[in-house]
């Protein structure tokens, strides 16, 4: 299987500031990479998929980046309901594998 | 737009087969890969496997030996089969459409095993 190690675990940020998460795959999975949001209680949200494309609806200040194994979500402008766990996805091959998710809490 | 409700029983005995059922409306179950994945509380994600609308499958190997996924088109509906549970196989159950991403999911139903 795919390992993906995302970093870091957590981290704590104030409104407005940019946020960058990172994922890295075991091998490379060239832009099968997936971005959800999940918040508690809730089932993951998908924000980008293959590396870099926003779905439908999703904020413009979330983008994605990277290709290969190496992996970047970055939210532009920190905002108060972005509070949540965030979890990567390779979509490369079977089994499909997620991240062990990056917690954003907001100072 | 689309819509999957998972439904089933909420305690599993251990040793038993733990059996859940999702609902899709809003949408046909034609043309699209249904998935279900997993998430121990507490924990991350994990995919359990997924259908094709014509029935064809893929299991993670990890559980393979003990799922089954089985779709009925006529009732917009997909189950998950998941025999010898043990306390480990405790975790809230998603149902989820795609392939190479999940963009619609059911709100997930937890799962204890325990006797």
């Amino acid at each position: 299987d795919i390992q993906m190690t995302q970093s870091p675990s957590s981290l704590s940020a104030s409104v407005g500031d940019r946020v960058t998460i990172a994922c890295r795959a075991s091998q490379s999975i060239t832009s099968n990479l997936n971005w959800y949001q999940q918040k508690p209680g809730k089932a993951p949200k998908l924000l980008i998929y293959a590396a870099s494309s926003l779905q439908s609806g999703v904020p413009s200040r979330f983008s994605g980046s990277g290709s290969g194994t190496y992996f970047t979500l970055t939210i532009s402008s920190l905002q108060p309901e972005d509070s949540a766990t965030y979890y990567c996805q390779q979509s490369y091959n079977s089994p499909q594998t997620f991240g062990q998710g990056t917690k954003v809490e907001i100072k | 737009q689309v819509q999957l409700q998972e439904s089933g029983p909420g305690l599993v005995k251990p040793s038993e087969t733990l059996s859940l059922t999702c609902t899709v409306s809003g949408d046909s179950m034609r043309s699209y890969y249904w998935n279900w994945i997993r998430q121990p509380p507490g924990k991350g994600l994990e995919w359990i496997g997924d259908i094709y609308y014509s029935g064809s499958t893929h299991y993670n190997p990890s559980l393979k030996s003990r799922v089954t996924v089985l779709v009925d088109t006529s009732k917009n509906q997909f189950s998950l089969k998941l025999s010898s549970v043990t306390a480990a196989d405790t975790a809230v159950y998603y149902c989820a459409r795609g392939s190479i991403h999940f963009d619609y999911w059911g709100q997930g139903t937890l799962v204890t095993v325990s006797s």
